[in-house]
């Protein structure tokens, strides 16, 4: 079965640091963008980041541009997003998400929560 | 922030046709393709709807797409309870160079 597990979320003081993973399941991960998605508990979604099959491009959306950086490890099949400086409205669930020519994203990992707080 | 504009809500009783606008711009809607993600509460996104009509394997027809300019509608007929869900559209952003989301919809079912 396609599956994406994310982990790495918790708690962060504000201004902390904080590396987000996703490993990948039941596909060749090389073959494919990648994204992550973030949702404030009871808010709607937000596009965070993507990164092309190989790692070599990458977008931002605006409010995370210069502080989030994305990247992926294609031999652990694995994707990763470095937050750092965080905020408090940083606080959200964070997914990432198989991206397919489109584009649109057709797998989705069940989340991991950031809180950012002190 | 979500540059896609829908209604924050729409119900209909089981049976009924219920229709979600998604409203964009030439950048977004009116230069790509539309998506649409249903949402449980407490789980995942799941993608309903891709390349504005195309649904995928295991979504009932009942589900439908369809864009015209710069917006874009996702109708469910013959709705049923278990439709009661979230809602979002989405689509590529030329402009933002990024993916942007609908404000989203909740759907009741009466």
């Amino acid at each position: 079965d396609v599956q994406l597990v994310e982990s790495g979320g918790g708690l962060v003081q504000p201004g902390g640091s904080l590396r987000l993973s996703c490993e990948a399941f039941g596909f060749t991960f090389h073959d494919y963008w990648m994204t992550w998605v973030r949702q404030v508990p009871g808010k709607g979604l937000q596009w965070v980041a993507n990164i092309k099959e190989d790692g070599d491009e990458s977008f931002y959306g605006g409010s995370v541009r210069g502080r989030f950086t994305i990247s992926r490890d294609n031999a652990k099949n694995s994707l990763y997003l470095q937050m750092k400086s965080l905020r408090a409205e940083d606080t959200a669930v964070y997914y990432c998400a198989r991206e397919v020519a489109g584009p649109h994203f057709d797998t989705w990992g069940q989340g991991t929560l950031v809180t950012v707080s002190s | 922030q979500s540059v896609l504009t829908q209604p924050p809500s729409a119900s209909g009783t089981p049976g009924q046709r219920v229709s979600i606008s998604c409203s964009g711009s030439t950048s977004n809607i009116g230069s790509n393709t539309v998506n649409w993600f249903q949402q449980f509460p407490g789980t995942a996104p799941k993608l309903l709807i891709y390349s504005n009509n195309q649904r995928p394997s295991g979504v009932p027809d009942r589900f439908s797409g369809s864009k015209s300019g710069t917006s874009a509608s996702l109708a469910i007929s013959g709705l049923q309870s278990e439709d009661e869900a979230d809602y979002y559209c989405a689509a590529w952003d030329d402009r933002l160079n990024g993916h942007v989301f609908g404000t989203g919809t909740t759907v009741t079912v009466l």
